[in-house]
C-alpha cells in the first residue's frame, strides 16, 4: 500500500519569506515517482515536478527547490522569496514506476497563503 | 483545445438521480484517469483507462459508479442514485501513456447532491 502524508494543513507567510512544504511517503515499491502539484483558487491542478526514486539530487527551478531524501522517505518543497501568487494548495503525490498501476496517490494537501 | 476539458463545470442534482460527467483528454493521450476530491481533501483515484486494455476500476467506491471511454478519446463517468456523500469535485487527467509521463488535469466538475 502507498501513503503520502502532508502534515501541514495550512501555512501562512508574509511575502518574501521562504517557506518549506513537507511531504513524507510510504511505499513498498523499490522504484517510484514523486510529484508536486499546485492547485490555485481556480481549481485546476498544475504539474510542478516529477522525481524518480533513483535520483536523489536536489533540484532547483527559479524560486522553487525540492529536497528528496530517500533515507527519510521525504520529498520537501521550498519556495524562496514567496509571492502572493504562490498562494494555493500544494499536493505531493506518489506513483510506482513499474507494473500496471499508473494512478497517483495524493497527500491531503497544504494550503499556503502568502500575505502581502 | 490544448488541455483536458470537462463538462459540466458545475452540477447540482437531487439525491437519487443519476449524473453523467464528461472528460475530453488531450489529443493523442492514451491514458485517462478519474479522481475525486472531497472538500479540503486530497485526490482519490477512481478509475484508469489505458488504450484498449481493460480499465483499472480498483478505486471506484461502489457499484453506483461506472465509467466508459470511447477509443482513446472522450470518457464519461456515471454516478447512479446519487447520495450526498458523492458531493465532490471530480477531476479527469490524461497522459501520454508511456508510463513515466505526467498527468495533466482538467478543471474538474463540481458535483453537489442536495
Amino acid at each position: 500500500a502507498q501513503k503520502v502524508t502532508q502534515a501541514q494543513t495550512e501555512i501562512s507567510v508574509v511575502e518574501k519569506e521562504d517557506v518549506t512544504l513537507d511531504c513524507v511517503y510510504e511505499t513498498r515499491d523499490t522504484t517510484y515517482y514523486l510529484f508536486w502539484y499546485k492547485q490555485p483558487p481556480s481549481g485546476e491542478l498544475v504539474f510542478l515536478i516529477r522525481r524518480n526514486s533513483f535520483d536523489e539530487q536536489n533540484e532547483i527551478s527559479g524560486r522553487y527547490s525540492w529536497n528528496f531524501q530517500k533515507s527519510t522517505s521525504s520529498f520537501n518543497f521550498t519556495i524562496t522569496a514567496s509571492q502572493v501568487v504562490d498562494s494555493a494548495v500544494y499536493f505531493c503525490a506518489l506513483r510506482p514506476s513499474s507494473g500496471s498501476a499508473r494512478q497517483l496517490t495524493f497527500g491531503s494537501g497544504t494550503q499556503l497563503t502568502v500575505l502581502p | 483545445g490544448a488541455g483536458v476539458s470537462q463538462s459540466p463545470s458545475n452540477k447540482v442534482t437531487e439525491k437519487g438521480k443519476d449524473v453523467e460527467l464528461r472528460c475530453d483528454p488531450i489529443s493523442g493521450h492514451t491514458a485517462l484517469y478519474w479522481y475525486r476530491q472531497r472538500l479540503g481533501q486530497g485526490l482519490e483515484f477512481l478509475i484508469y483507462f489505458q488504450g484498449n486494455s481493460a480499465p483499472d476500476k480498483s478505486g471506484l467506491p461502489s457499484d453506483r459508479f461506472s465509467a466508459e471511454r470511447t477509443g482513446e478519446s472522450v470518457s464519461t463517468l456515471t454516478i447512479q442514485r446519487t447520495q450526498q456523500e458523492d458531493s465532490a469535485v471530480y477531476l479527469c487527467a490524461s497522459s501520454g501513456g508511456q508510463g513515466f509521463d505526467e498527468q495533466y488535469f482538467g478543471p474538474g466538475t463540481r458535483l453537489t447532491v442536495t
